[in-house]
């Protein structure tokens, strides 16, 4: 089992629509990380948390420390949205482990 | 501000050379980190580098190696190259030692024949 896992593998939207990729993971933490990774390849770090909830414009990401568990919501999606998002965990030696990556398609 | 920068953008080379791929930091960040993705599979941690120290490192033979110079800016080293060594190499960096945001660069792709 991998130690992080998310879902779904693939998803596919309609513009204005509410998303959710989900993320578990099984190791302890210090911090979780939501990546962007657009078809050139180029990686963006969307968020970076330990605890609760942080919000940056119509992106969303929550934690759940006990549950182990992760979400991160995209509301009114749009086409410009489709990208890879990637779930990372980080522990000691500031080494992130990655989940497969959920990728996104918004059709208008 | 410039963000991370990494060089050459593409790279080809043939099985048993060597390769090296460079990567600058943002100013002010100490950490750099290298991460690997290969076709079909996922990012995966190479080293990270702090303070001209290696610092941690991920599941890789040693053939994979690098260093970070004075003014933070890293090298990755790969040795006796082989084909399944072709895919993206993606440098980043943090504040650093800490829990920080780490910047990617736009990667290098090493294609190996």
């Amino acid at each position: 089992k991998n130690e992080v896992e998310q879902s779904p593998q693939n998803l596919t939207a309609q513009e204005g629509e509410f998303i959710t990729i989900n993320c578990s993971y099984s190791v302890g933490i210090s911090a979780l990380h939501w990546l962007q990774q657009h078809p050139g390849g180029g990686i963006v770090s969307l968020f970076m948390l330990s605890s609760g909830k942080k919000k940056h414009g119509r992106l969303i990401a929550t934690i759940n420390i006990q549950e182990k568990h992760s979400s991160l919501h995209i509301t009114a999606s749009h086409p410009r949205d489709s990208a890879v998002y990637i779930c990372a965990v980080s522990g000691s030696g500031n080494k992130l482990v990655f989940g497969a990556g959920t990728i996104l398609r918004v059709k208008s | 501000e410039a963000g991370v920068t990494q060089s050459p953008t593409h790279l080809i080379k043939t099985r048993g050379q060597q390769a090296t791929l460079r990567c600058s930091p943002i100013s002010g960040h100490t950490s750099v980190y290298w991460y690997q993705q290969a076709l079909g599979l996922g990012l995966q941690f190479l080293l990270w580098y702090d303070e001209g120290e290696e610092r941690n490192r991920g599941n890789f033979p040693p053939r994979f190696s690098g260093r970070q110079f004075p003014n933070y800016s890293s090298e990755l080293n790969v040795n006796a190259l082989e084909l399944e060594d072709s895919a993206l190499y993606l440098c980043a960096s943090s504040l650093d030692r800490g829990q920080e945001t780490q910047y990617f660069g736009p990667g290098t792709r090493l294609l190996v024949l």
